[in-house]
């Protein structure tokens, strides 16, 4: 049973505007939450994390937000560019290790 | 440079006939995985090894091995491949208890 969730395959935003990728997981255990991004023809790359103590982490135009109680996180890329242009996978483990992965959803950013 | 290194990139095979694909890191991680990738699925963890000589199942083991006699290498074998087994596989490192992983470029095999 899939324990991370991404219920939207696909997401088109327009570029300079917000971009949210949502992931919901049923596994009240994960204390660790993660985004990869991932380009065609190359592996995923770590994108941003944030701990279960915390409900907000940034970097840059990235922000993930974490809603325990809903067990819902949410990754905002403000302002979206062309080069977003990816599949993003959400992630979620308990103490750090076993990730359990998203079916990821394809971001594209039109100019 | 810092990489996770996989071979073959690709590779056609046929039903039965034994195959490891090799990965390889330079960073010194205890954490290695292996993943496969198909269509509508995501990221399916296969295998994963907490350090060397430790090993583990993940989401779906079925029909493959793995070993780690070393710290750097972590290959994934399919002793009698069969069709079901076609897909994007990706080996995986990270230091323990952070979830940051480091992914190869994957190795995307087909069985006939």
């Amino acid at each position: 049973d899939q324990q991370v969730k991404q219920n939207s395959p696909s997401l088109s935003v327009q570029e300079g505007r917000i971009s949210i990728l949502n992931c919901d997981y049923t596994n009240s255990m994960f204390d660790y939450f993660l985004w990869y991004k991932k380009y065609p023809a190359e592996g995923p790359t770590f994108l941003i994390s944030i701990s279960s103590i915390k409900d907000k982490n940034e970097d840059g135009r990235f922000t993930v937000f974490l809603n325990k109680s809903a067990k819902h996180l949410s990754l905002h890329i403000v302002p979206s560019q062309p080069g977003d242009s990816a599949v993003y996978f959400c992630a979620a483990s308990r103490s750090g290790y076993a990730l359990n992965f998203g079916k990821g959803t394809s971001l594209l950013v039109t100019p | 440079e810092a990489q996770v290194t996989q071979n073959p990139r690709y590779l056609i095979t046929v039903t039965g006939k034994k195959l490891t694909v090799t990965c390889s890191q330079n960073m010194n991680h205890e954490y290695m995985s292996w993943y496969r990738q198909d269509p509508g699925l995501g990221l399916r963890q296969i295998y994963y090894s907490m350090n060397v000589e430790v090993t583990d199942k993940g989401d779906v083991p079925e029909g493959y091995k793995v070993s780690r006699k070393e710290k750097r290498n972590f290959p994934l074998i399919l002793e009698s491949p069969s069709p079901n087994q076609t897909s994007l596989y990706f080996c995986a490192s990270g230091r323990l208890f952070t979830g940051e992983l480091f992914f190869g470029e994957g190795s995307r095999l087909t069985v006939l």
